[in-house]
């Protein structure tokens, strides 16, 4: 089984709709958690953190819940220009410095 | 600061020969990470380095894979001899402290294609 799993997609999504969706880990020591964005043939960005109290960056919001070991991203008033592979990414105490990347959710707005 | 930087960017090279690919890292960078993506498996961590030292190579596919860093400005990953299904993108990344607040800069990628 994988560290870090997610649903390849992908998820089209007509422009100014909300999307969500959900990355699973399967270390409990996980502690840190983040959400990069891939473009088509470029390489992966910081999108944002995940603290553990969710939060938000515009129209970007981030939730984590330790209890069933996921955290979740969603997209709310979709733009084409977020059209893009979002990377689940998490640390873990018992290997620390090890950024461990999901397969990645593609998400496709259509006009 | 220029950021991670990757030579070369595109590299095709027949099946036997040697590649190698070169990284810099960000100054002051603790962390240096190597990557290969693949639409099958997608962004692999082959091995990663703190403050010049291999911490945890378990993810070198094979002996024919290796990895240097022989000091904070510069790293290498080998691949000897290459064959096809090395075929991908190799990607370095570096950052400091590992830390909810800590971002894993990348560099642009070496695509690799073995023939």
């Amino acid at each position: 089984r994988k560290e870090v799993e997610q649903d390849p997609g992908p998820f089209n999504v007509p422009e100014g709709a909300t999307v969500a969706f959900n990355c699973t880990y399967s270390n409990s020591a996980s502690q840190s958690f983040f959400w990069y964005r891939q473009d088509c043939r470029k390489e992966p960005k910081l999108l944002m953190s995940v603290y553990s109290s969710g939060n938000e960056d515009g129209r970007f919001t981030a939730q984590l819940n330790r209890a069933s070991q996921y955290i979740s991203l969603l997209i709310r008033d979709s733009k084409l220009s977020d059209s893009a592979t979002y990377l689940c990414v998490v640390i873990a105490t018992d290997s620390w410095g090890k950024f461990q990347f999901g397969a990645g959710t593609q998400v496709v707005v259509t006009p | 600061d220029a950021g991670v930087i990757q030579s070369p960017r595109h590299e095709v090279t027949e099946m036997g020969q040697e590649v190698t690919l070169r990284c810099k890292p960000i100054s002051g960078h603790d962390y240096l990470f190597w990557y290969r993506q693949t639409m099958m498996r997608g962004l692999e961590l082959l091995i990663y380095f703190n403050n010049n030292v291999p911490i945890d190579d378990s993810g070198m596919p094979e002996d024919r894979f290796s990895a240097k860093m022989p000091n904070a400005s510069f790293s290498t990953l080998k691949i000897q001899p290459s064959e096809p299904r090395d075929s991908a993108v190799y990607f370095c990344a570096s950052s400091s402290i590992p830390n909810v607040n800590t971002e894993a800069f990348f560099g642009q990628g070496t695509r690799l294609t073995v023939v």
